[in-house]
């Protein structure tokens, strides 16, 4: 499979940007994902990015590409206590299979 | 809509017994996916479903075994439990055809020990 990787944890306190970076390797993938898991439930979509695009932003969120990198971060401004969770990126790949990471554990600060 | 739900939440096997664990999804979506997600190791695909009657081999797909007989459901069945089966497992469905704009709905989780 494709290797998607991030960093297993990050600490914020409350008020404070946060940036989760993810390293991937398909240069093929068409879209990359970020999602949010809550303690004791699936994943939700957050956003997502086209890979011709190099940034998205959405209200507090703001995603970065780096193409040639095969980079991507997602920045959550104005971190709330809310926004603790585990973030995983992810590709969608060749045929039917999406790739993710191995998620970032977030935890803010109060 | 309920979405995608997934039955049992919460399971303990001992070694060597079976079970299956249920998915169904409300949407009509063709396309529904098994990960199971063990700590630090992220999500890992093990089997997914195109449409009903078709099925194809994730990632991790030793020691389980899916069917997809209906649209909305896509049972994951594990015939001789082991403990590196513990993990949870979390079933997945996305709206039509191929497609990477194509967002997955995921359901709560089923969280299986395996002693």
């Amino acid at each position: 499979g494709e290797d998607v990787e991030q960093s297993l944890f990050l600490s914020v306190r409350e008020g404070d940007s946060s940036v989760i970076n993810c390293t991937y390797t398909d240069s093929s993938s068409t879209y990359l994902y970020w999602y949010k898991q809550e303690p004791g439930a699936g994943l939700q979509l957050l956003t997502y990015i086209f890979s011709n695009m190099d940034m998205k932003q959405d209200q507090r969120l703001t995603v970065l590409l780096n193409k040639k990198d095969k980079h991507l971060s997602l920045r959550i401004a104005d971190t709330q206590t809310g926004d603790s969770a585990i973030y995983f990126c992810a590709e969608g790949s060749t045929g039917n299979q999406f790739y993710f990471g191995t998620g970032t554990s977030l935890t803010v600060i109060p | 809509n309920a979405g995608v739900t997934q039955t049992p939440k919460f399971r303990i096997l001992k070694i060597g017994q079976s079970m299956t664990l249920q998915c169904t999804q409300d949407m009509n979506h063709n396309y529904m996916y098994w990960y199971r997600q063990d700590p630090g190791m992220g999500l890992k695909l093990i089997y997914y479903s195109v449409g009903a009657g078709i099925t194809d081999k994730g990632e991790v797909p030793n020691g389980y075994n899916v069917s997809r007989s209906t649209t909305e459901d896509f049972p994951l069945r594990l015939e001789l439990a082991a403990p590196s089966q513990t993990s949870v497992y979390f079933c997945a469905s996305t709206p039509g055809g191929r497609s990477s704009t194509d967002t997955q709905y995921f359901g709560p989780g089923t969280r299986l020990t395996v002693l």
